[in-house]
């Protein structure tokens, strides 16, 4: 059973800081790996999605990576500004794609101004 | 164009009822999923349709069940409420049945059952 695990669960940095969000996947038969945002009581926004046979996407001060073989993939923002205050989920979708996403926990951000 | 929408917004029942989702997906998208999000959890996944059949099921009790419609809207049903049924209810929609495109989801139901 795939399991995606993130790390921090909370981070909270000064306005201007360049950032690093962990996720780590256990099963690495994935198809893809996406990123999303949640606001507090809202729905999900897709930021990246990174086909199995990709590196690295990016938009913006977003970059993601993905490093299937370690199941492994890091969300990067950079010069980080206190509307991308909000929790940051990251999930999988396995070679078969019938069970949809398995999402992990989320990592809490606060961005101080 | 307008995003995915789900209806109602909020909702609160009790033990034992009955309760109705819907959802409308992205227009030209024919593949809806529905996924369960508990406070401080991610969302878990219930059920994926594509073109009126059902895709992928999570793993929830047969007290859940969806439907999809011949206009590609959805409804996630749920019997026999209980308590640890309160959540968030997400709605997610893509282009085709093709898990290589993007999910972009609804603004949810939030389900309080008391």
């Amino acid at each position: 059973k795939q399991e995606v695990t993130q790390i921090p669960a909370a981070l909270s940095v000064p306005e201007g800081e360049n950032l690093v969000l962990n996720c780590s996947f256990t099963d690495s038969a994935i198809y893809n790996l996406q990123w999303f945002r949640q606001d507090p009581g809202k729905g999900l926004t897709s930021l990246l999605l990174i086909q199995s046979s990709q590196r690295e996407q990016t938009s913006g001060r977003l970059n993601a990576s993905l490093d299937k073989s370690s199941g492994r993939s890091t969300l990067y923002i950079a010069a980080s500004q206190p509307g991308d205050s909000a929790t940051y989920l990251c999930a999988v979708v396995q070679g078969g794609g019938a069970d949809g996403l398995t999402f992990g926990k989320g990592t809490h951000l606060i961005i101080q101004p | 164009d307008a995003g995915v929408t789900q209806s109602p917004t909020h909702l609160i029942k009790t033990r034992g009822q009955h309760v109705t989702l819907r959802c409308s997906p992205i227009s030209g998208h024919k593949s809806v999923s529905w996924y369960q999000q508990v406070l401080g959890q991610g969302p878990q996944f219930i059920f994926q349709y594509y073109e009126k059949e059902e895709r992928g099921r999570g793993n929830f009790p047969d007290r859940f069940s969806a439907r999809q419609f011949p206009n590609y809207s959805s409804e996630l049903n749920v019997n026999a409420l209980l308590l640890g049924d309160s959540a968030l209810y997400l709605c997610a929609s893509r282009s085709q049945g093709a898990y290589a495109k993007t999910q972009y989801f609804g603004p949810g139901t939030r389900l309080l059952v008391l």
